[in-house]
């Protein structure tokens, strides 16, 4: 297996534009989590996923954020519209449950800047 | 103890060097606690995942330990080297199952 998959692995945007990042988690894990880590805050949990379900979006910063999984094989972030304040770097990881037996599996991430 | 803490922040060890650093973590509400290797520019790798009071993990030069009715474990590294310069992290998982990490502890070995 390739590991988790994010796409794309940097991101430069303008201030207002719609920005969507992605994510291929390993097959046959059925969960899936969206973490963003800034220096003020360290690894956050953003959203998480179960069988393709949002399942605690708790973490998610505001209405601008929108987080999908149409299938197990795929999932999106997106920040719509985005602001500077939103640059990070944007973390995808999966596991066989949500307390990772084995470790979660973390993708590369993808950094975003907000200009 | 609220949220997951870990110290030092950050520590520089000559090569040869042992070393160890601390992660906290609410002592009354757990599940699991796990370890991992965050180099820069790459993405966190897990380490170990324990679950039990006592539990003792061990991947080659690196542990770990683990005190849940104290809510702490240690991570140790024997005779550190350069290539193991990189951030730390442990996180937890309570009733809610899901993880929350700490702030990390970046080590940086010097030749």
């Amino acid at each position: 297996d390739a590991g988790v998959i994010q796409s794309p692995r940097h991101e430069v945007t303008e201030m207002g534009q719609e920005v969507t990042l992605r994510c291929k988690p390993i097959s046959g894990h059925d969960y899936l989590f969206w973490y963003r880590q800034t220096m003020m805050r360290g690894l956050e949990l953003l959203i998480y996923f179960n069988n393709n379900v949002p399942i605690d979006d708790s973490g998610m910063p505001e209405d601008r954020f929108s987080a999908k999984m149409p299938n197990a094989s795929f999932s999106t972030l997106k920040i719509q519209p985005s602001e500077p304040r939103d640059s990070a770097v944007y973390f995808c990881a999966s596991s066989f449950d949500r307390t990772g037996v084995d470790g979660y599996t973390f993708g590369s991430g993808t950094r975003l800047t907000v200009v | 103890i609220l949220n997951v803490e870990q110290s030092p922040q950050s520590l520089h060890v000559q090569e040869g060097d042992s070393t160890n650093f601390t992660c906290s973590f609410p002592s009354s509400n757990f599940y699991a606690l796990h370890w991992y290797r965050w180099e820069t520019a790459k993405s966190p790798e897990a380490l170990f995942v324990m679950t039990l009071n006592g539990d003792e993990k061990k991947k080659g030069r690196i542990s770990a330990t683990l005190n849940t009715k104290e809510g702490y474990s240690y991570l140790y590294i024997k005779g550190s080297q350069p290539e193991d310069s990189a951030t730390y992290l442990c996180a937890h998982s309570g009733s809610a199952r899901q993880l929350t990490f700490g702030s990390g502890t970046q080590l940086t070995v010097l030749p």
